[in-house]
């Protein structure tokens, strides 16, 4: 069992679609963080929360849009995404945005047509 | 962040002891080293991490070389859930960063 909950599970998209990732954790976390993961390689830092604002941007294009609404929630806005954006998009968080151990949910698959 | 290098694949059996071997030569000095493992379909999982000492908890024990420039992860009965890809990270004491290499994948044979 995760204490990070990612919805939705899978996800097939169009190019010309919008959808968004959910991710929701309820640790009290302070801390959350998106990563990408293609088939068969590691995970990918895209993006860091801190308090509730974004600390870390690792240049990832801007169809890929994150948005913290509150200490619990994370999402990831998805616009006009290429065939190569097709991965797992895990969501993690840890108490404090340092040195601490990151939990991890199950992640998003997703598909672009 | 530095570099670790891990084997690309190791294999063991069922409630034998597993040595995982990372090697992480240009460690800093600030570096913590932590292990992470992604058992198949599942987002990684925190399995433990350390400075200097050697560590224990309920999943594993991590040995650490004298100059740091090394470290294992012992597994000490591996079971068939343990089959999964094990990731040695180092990562500063300030940094959020968690910057993942290839890793090792673990088979264990029944």
């Amino acid at each position: 069992d995760t204490e990070v909950t990612q919805t939705p599970k899978h996800l097939v998209m169009g190019m010309t679609n919008k959808k968004s990732l959910k991710c929701e954790q309820h640790m009290g976390h302070r801390a959350m963080y998106w990563y990408k993961q293609k088939a068969k390689k590691p995970p990918e830092l895209m993006f860091v929360y801190s308090y509730e604002k974004l600390s870390i941007n690792e240049s990832v294009p801007s169809r890929f849009s994150p948005e913290c609404p509150n200490s619990s929630l994370l999402n990831l806005h998805l616009h006009a995404l290429q065939p190569e954006d097709s991965a797992l998009y895990l969501c993690a968080s840890s108490p404090f945005p340092t040195n601490q151990p990151q939990h991890f949910g199950d992640g998003t698959r997703l598909s672009i047509l | 962040d530095a570099k670790t290098t891990q084997p690309n694949s190791m294999e063991s059996n069922e409630e034998e002891p597993v040595h995982l071997p990372c090697n992480h030569s240009t460690i800093s000095g600030t570096d913590y080293i932590h292990w992470y493992r992604q058992l198949p379909s599942q987002g990684p999982e925190y399995v433990i991490h350390g400075l200097t000492s050697n560590v224990n908890n309920r999943m594993a024990s991590l040995a650490i070389a004298e100059d740091r420039k090394s470290s294992t992860l012992i597994l000490h009965r591996a079971t068939l859930r343990d089959a999964a890809v094990y990731y040695c990270i180092l990562r500063d004491t300030s940094g959020s960063r968690l910057t993942f290499g290839e890793g090792t994948q673990l088979t264990v044979n029944p």
